[in-house]
């Protein structure tokens, strides 16, 4: 199994580009999810899926868009990037949606916006 | 609240010292999950451990311990003898039953731990 894993590892933005960001897991994972890593916010989630075709807004979901068409990939697409959105994301899935799971990261995207 | 907090934010250690990594946690809730991840300087995130809320056993890997004490709420990490490859930031996290919608995890803001040769 390859787990979770996150295309590309690095990119370099100017502002108002769209770009997406490609999620995929092989361990037909029910839940996956978006955070954002800040210097001293620990991680933030932006978006989560619970399944094929559900996806719902976390804490600072603002300025990106999701879509879950599969049970594997799980895209994060910025529309018009902002610097403000320069980051590190990491992708993550778990088995369920249950709070009691273990949530398995990818190797992160590290994203700059000029 | 839910809230994580852990107050080191940086910990410089001399290879085989002994170092105990803080995480102090608020929740809402008897019943939870705590964890514990580890970001080498590749970047990636790592399942280190995971706990219940009912489970108060140490619990011990190797060179790894870790101390859940739900009177103080803290579920603190232990690494003994520490060596270089220790060296990364550590995040603790909690998850418990959503009031709506589904649950997250709640990161604390990481420390970073230094192991010098």
């Amino acid at each position: 199994n390859a787990g979770v894993t996150q295309t590309p590892k690095f990119q370099v933005l100017k502002t108002g580009q769209s770009m997406t960001l490609q999620c995929a897991q092989d361990m037909n994972h029910e839940y996956m999810s978006w955070y954002r890593q800040d210097p001293g916010m620990g991680l933030r989630l932006i978006h989560y899926s619970v399944g094929a075709g559900i996806t719902d807004q976390g804490e600072v979901p603002n300025g990106y868009n999701v879509s879950r068409s599969t049970t594997e990939d799980f895209p994060l697409r910025l529309l018009s990037a902002a610097p403000s959105q320069t980051s590190v994301y990491f992708c993550a899935s778990s088995y369920s949606y249950r709070y009691t799971d273990t949530q398995y990261f990818g190797p992160g995207t590290r994203l700059t916006v000029l | 609240a839910q809230k994580v907090t852990q107050a080191q934010t940086e910990i410089s250690v001399v290879e085989k010292e002994d170092v105990t990594l803080d995480c102090v946690y608020e929740t809402r809730d008897t019943t939870y999950y705590l964890f514990w991840y580890k970001q080498p300087p590749s970047g990636e995130l790592v399942f280190l451990i995971r706990r219940n809320s009912f489970d108060e056993q140490n619990e011990i890997s190797g060179r790894y311990s870790w101390n859940f004490q739900k009177s103080t709420s803290s579920f603190n990490f232990t690494i003994t003898a520490s060596q270089v490859v220790d060296s990364a930031v550590y995040f603790c996290a909690l998850s418990e039953p959503p009031t709506s919608g589904t649950y997250k995890y709640i990161f604390g803001t990481g420390t970073r731990l230094k192991v010098l040769a």
